[in-house]
């Protein structure tokens, strides 16, 4: 059973530090990895998707990293802003043959704060 | 293009009774999830639909139902609701399983 871990549950940093969200998968036998952000009481919004054959996407301060042989992903953000303020999530999905197909297994998140 | 709707966005109900939650996928999508979102649990996966037919459901009891009509919208059903079934709920549409877009969810309150 997949399992994801995020580390750690909640970071603070000061605006423009870059900064790197972990993220950590016990069975490397994935289709693709998402990131996802989640404002309070909000939906998730998709960040990135990786695809298990893929090392890296990038989209405009955002880069995702996914190495599946050590089961890890990181998410970099560059620059940061007060607006980053959310929590993220991963998500693994499964390959698309056997049981258990379709369906995200999620971490718990990192509660990023960004101070002004 | 419009992105996935769920409609209640809040429900309050009390327990014993049941609740139905709407979902209308991005036009095109053809399969639609749904999934619990609680402080303690995180998010778990409900089920999923594809074309009508439910190809994965995950480990919650019977109570949990849903079903996916002709135009892809799908509605989730919980009977005899319980205190724990408080939770935000979560639906997702993709247009071939691969990236999932989630909609805004139903924060459900079972007093």
């Amino acid at each position: 059973k997949q399992e994801v871990t995020q580390i750690p549950a909640a970071l603070s940093v000061p605006e423009g530090e870059n900064l790197v969200l972990n993220c950590s998968f016990t069975d490397s036998a994935i289709y693709n990895l998402q990131w996802f952000r989640q404002d309070p009481g909000k939906g998730l919004t998709s960040l990135l998707l990786i695809q298990s054959s893929q090392r890296e996407q990038t989209s405009g301060r955002l880069n995702a990293s996914l190495d599946k042989s050590s089961g890890r992903s990181t998410l970099y953000i560059a620059a940061s802003q007060p607006g980053d303020s959310a929590t993220y999530l991963c998500a693994a999905s499964p390959p698309r043959s056997g049981a258990g197909s379709y369906q995200l297994t999620f971490g718990k998140g990192t509660k990023l704060s960004v101070i002004p | 293009k419009a992105g996935v709707t769920q409609t209640p966005r809040y429900l309050i109900k009390t327990r014993g009774q049941q609740v139905t939650l709407s979902c209308s996928p991005i036009s095109g999508h053809r399969s639609v999830s749904w999934y619990q979102q609680t402080p303690g649990q995180g998010l778990q996966f409900l089920f999923e639909y594809f074309s009508e037919t439910q190809r994965n459901k995950g480990n919650f009891p019977g109570r949990f139902s849903g079903r996916q009509f002709s135009n892809s919208r799908s509605e989730m059903n919980v009977s005899t609701l319980e205190l724990g079934d408080s939770a935000l709920y979560l639906c997702a549409s993709s247009r071939t399983s691969n990236e999932q877009f989630f909609g805004p969810g139903t924060r459900l309150t079972v007093l």
